[in-house]
């Protein structure tokens, strides 16, 4: 069976550090990855997807990047954080179908 | 971009009675699917819709796919303290392999 591991699960920064955020699939090749951000107001907007190693779409112009140097491994990367970017992060993993599995998310919180 | 409107926002119920909730787009959707979260987790698959028309049921979950597919809804049947949380709808466009997520009903049930 396929599983989504995501980490930490918990992260406190201060302003201006460097992030990295780490999401890793398990059971499944070549998936469909995401990285969601979920405000304190409850909506999910997505922030990358990739459909392949080293392809990354960008939906949102922000202080974020993502890479995807394995198959299975998608990254979100920031070099200097801002107070705005605190938030919850969920990655995801979907094959050819809409359905899309969902990690157990990062809580972010920048200081 | 496209929107998903869905509504109520919040409820507050009681153990044992039902419940019902929707989404509607001025857009055409492919595919819908409801999800749950519970507090400080990702969201958990419960229901996928591929055709319109489509009347699916999980457990004392239901969802409907509307003939036009513009809209969908969710019921739950005999809601239970469990149940609470958010759920939300998604949508997906096409071939596209992204979702569009609506904002989420809160869901709170009383014992």
């Amino acid at each position: 069976s396929q599983t989504i591991h995501q980490w930490p699960a918990t992260l406190v920064q201060p302003v201006g550090s460097p992030l990295s955020l780490e999401c890793t699939v398990e059971g499944t090749s070549n998936p469909n990855l995401y990285w969601y951000r979920q405000a304190a107001g409850r909506g999910l907007q997505l922030l990358f997807y990739s459909v392949g190693i080293g392809q990354i779409s960008s939906e949102v112009p922000q202080n974020l990047s993502a890479s995807r140097p394995q198959d299975r491994q998608f990254i979100l990367s920031s070099k200097k954080l801002l107070l705005s970017d605190s938030g919850f992060y969920l990655c995801a993993w979907s094959r050819q179908g809409a359905e899309a599995f969902f990690g157990q998310g990062t809580r972010l919180t920048v200081v | 971009g496209q929107q998903l409107n869905q509504s109520p926002q919040s409820m507050f119920i009681q153990e044992g009675e039902d419940v019902s909730m929707n989404c509607t787009s001025s857009s055409i959707f492919n595919t819908w699917l409801w999800y749950k979260q519970d507090p400080g987790e990702g969201p958990v698959l419960l229901i996928a819709l591929y055709k319109a028309g489509e009347l699916t049921s999980n457990g004392r979950l239901t969802a409907q796919f509307g003939i036009t597919r513009k809209d969908s809804f969710l019921n739950i049947s005999a809601s239970i303290p469990s149940d609470v949380g958010i759920y939300f709808c998604a949508g997906q466009l096409g071939s596209n392999y992204k979702l569009t997520f609506g904002k989420g009903t809160l869901l709170t049930v009383n014992p």
